[in-house]
């Protein structure tokens, strides 16, 4: 099967501008997650969907991430205005099942953002 | 809430040698435990996984036991290779009685493996 599908995988900006990320997650996985990788830390989740409703998104900095997932399969997350502690890799991932133990995420490859 | 400790890095060894990475957690309830692999320029992957205390999950000559009553899960291998080379992660899922079971993963900070000629 097709894995998860990230874009762009490089993005250079300056401080203050915008920048948004996509994501198509794997078919038929109901649930979409995006992590926060910052240089030497382990991911931290930013948000979490369930088809296209939030289920969490406590660590997420509302005042300058926003996220959303139409119709319930690919995402966008954006970021604005971008902050230089932002310089990070964003990781998509998605599972089939939300409440199981067993419950498997795949992840893209990530989005490589550095903030100037 | 639930968290993940892993130990320092980076962990430098020789070809054939043992490898342990230790990681301990911290949760309410009874999580899920997972170690994920990231080889240079690739996503995260699956290593493996275990979902009950004295589950044992392997792969790839990996192996890492479900240790309740130390709150443990340390991966190891007993002969590693050049291409073990990566970082590596410990995480849980489930396991908070205050939140319930979202089936987030909740990472440690990650070890980095450089395994020598």
């Amino acid at each position: 099967e097709a894995g998860v599908a990230q874009s762009p995988r490089y993005k250079i900006i300056e401080k203050r501008q915008s920048v948004a990320f996509w994501c198509n997650p794997i078919s038929g996985h109901a649930t979409l997650y995006w992590y926060q990788q910052i240089l030497g830390q382990g991911p931290k989740l930013l948000i979490q969907f369930q088809n296209n409703g939030v289920v969490d998104d406590s660590q997420l900095p509302k005042d300058r991430f926003s996220a959303e997932r139409l119709k319930g399969v690919d995402s966008t997350l954006k970021i604005q205005p971008a902050k230089l502690e932002d310089s990070a890799v964003y990781l998509c991932a998605s599972s089939f099942l939300r409440g199981s133990g067993a419950n498997v995420l795949t992840f893209g490859a990530g989005s490589r953002l550095t903030v100037l | 809430g639930n968290s993940v400790t892993q130990m320092e890095g980076p962990v430098t060894l020789s070809e054939e040698a043992f490898l342990t990475i230790n990681c301990t957690y911290t949760a309410t309830g009874y999580p899920s435990l997972f170690w994920y692999v990231q080889y240079p320029g690739e996503g995260l992957q699956l290593l493996l996984k275990a979902t009950k205390a004295d589950d044992k999950g392997s792969n790839k000559g990996f192996e890492a036991t479900y240790r309740k009553e130390t709150t443990s899960f340390h991966l190891e291998k007993g002969s590693v290779q050049v291409s073990d080379s990566a970082v590596y992660f410990c995480a849980l899922s489930g396991g908070d009685r205050s939140s319930g079971n979202t089936g987030k993963l909740i990472f440690g900070q990650g070890t980095t493996l450089q395994v020598k000629p």
